[in-house]
């Protein structure tokens, strides 16, 4: 199974809007409304922030949202802050019953 | 409130095997499935598999179904995987991460335990 696609890199400035996107295929993303995100500090373990494509974890701000067009799905933040500064890593369910992580995106706040 | 802790760092040769634990706290463990997941160092996040809950059933990553197992013990909520016939290309931190069963997402993680394989 290989990894869904994410850009290396995304960044922007304090207050902006960025989207990171996630391209799979018809056998993961685009068959299920099951991706999911989870951001990453260095060194620590994942977090969960988005599952089923466009709903919230509990406690994550509103300022995160998820949302899909075939295969390829993405996640929004926006009102960039300094603590959001992270990799990103999207997941999805596959046909095989297994699951596929993105190649992360490290976001950057100028 | 509930968590899952793991196991310490392991230092294993080429060709061993080595056996990382996952105990949870603070729920009713035999209710999730727990997912195991792996990250060679600056690299991405890694499937490698699933126990489902009551541990009957297992669904392992293509690229290790010969080399890993995952078991679970009810009476201690400890989930264990084992990875056999390591290479340096094991080197990574593995963890475990918890499931609601059909939920499809991983709501708790462990802390992850680094194992490192070098001769």
């Amino acid at each position: 199974q290989s990894a869904l696609t994410q850009p290396v890199s995304v960044s922007g400035s304090p207050g902006q809007s960025i989207t990171i996107s996630c391209t799979g295929s018809s056998s993961d993303v685009g068959s299920y409304n099951l991706v999911s995100w989870y951001q990453q500090q260095p060194g620590k373990a994942p977090i969960l922030m988005i599952y089923d494509v466009n709903k919230r974890a509990s406690g994550v701000s509103n300022r995160f949202s998820g949302s899909k067009s075939g295969s390829t799905a993405s996640l929004t933040i926006s009102g960039l802050q300094a603590e959001d500064e992270a990799d990103y890593y999207c997941c999805s369910f596959t046909k095989t019953l297994t699951y596929v992580f993105g190649t992360g995106t490290k976001v950057t706040v100028l | 409130q509930a968590q899952v802790v793991q196991s310490g760092a392991e230092v294993k040769k080429p060709g061993a095997s080595v056996k990382v634990s996952c105990t949870a706290s603070g729920y009713t463990f035999n209710r999730y499935h727990m997912h195991w997941v792996r990250q060679a160092p600056g690299q991405r996040l890694e499937w490698m598999g699933i126990i489902k809950a009551g541990g009957g059933i297992r669904i392992y990553a293509q690229n290790l179904q010969d080399r890993v197992t995952m078991t679970m013990d009810m009476s201690t909520s400890t989930v264990y995987m084992e990875l056999s016939s390591l290479t340096a290309d094991d080197t990574a931190v593995y963890y475990c991460a918890r499931e609601l069963p059909d939920t499809y997402q991983f709501d708790l993680w462990g802390q992850g335990t680094l194992v490192t394989v070098s001769s």
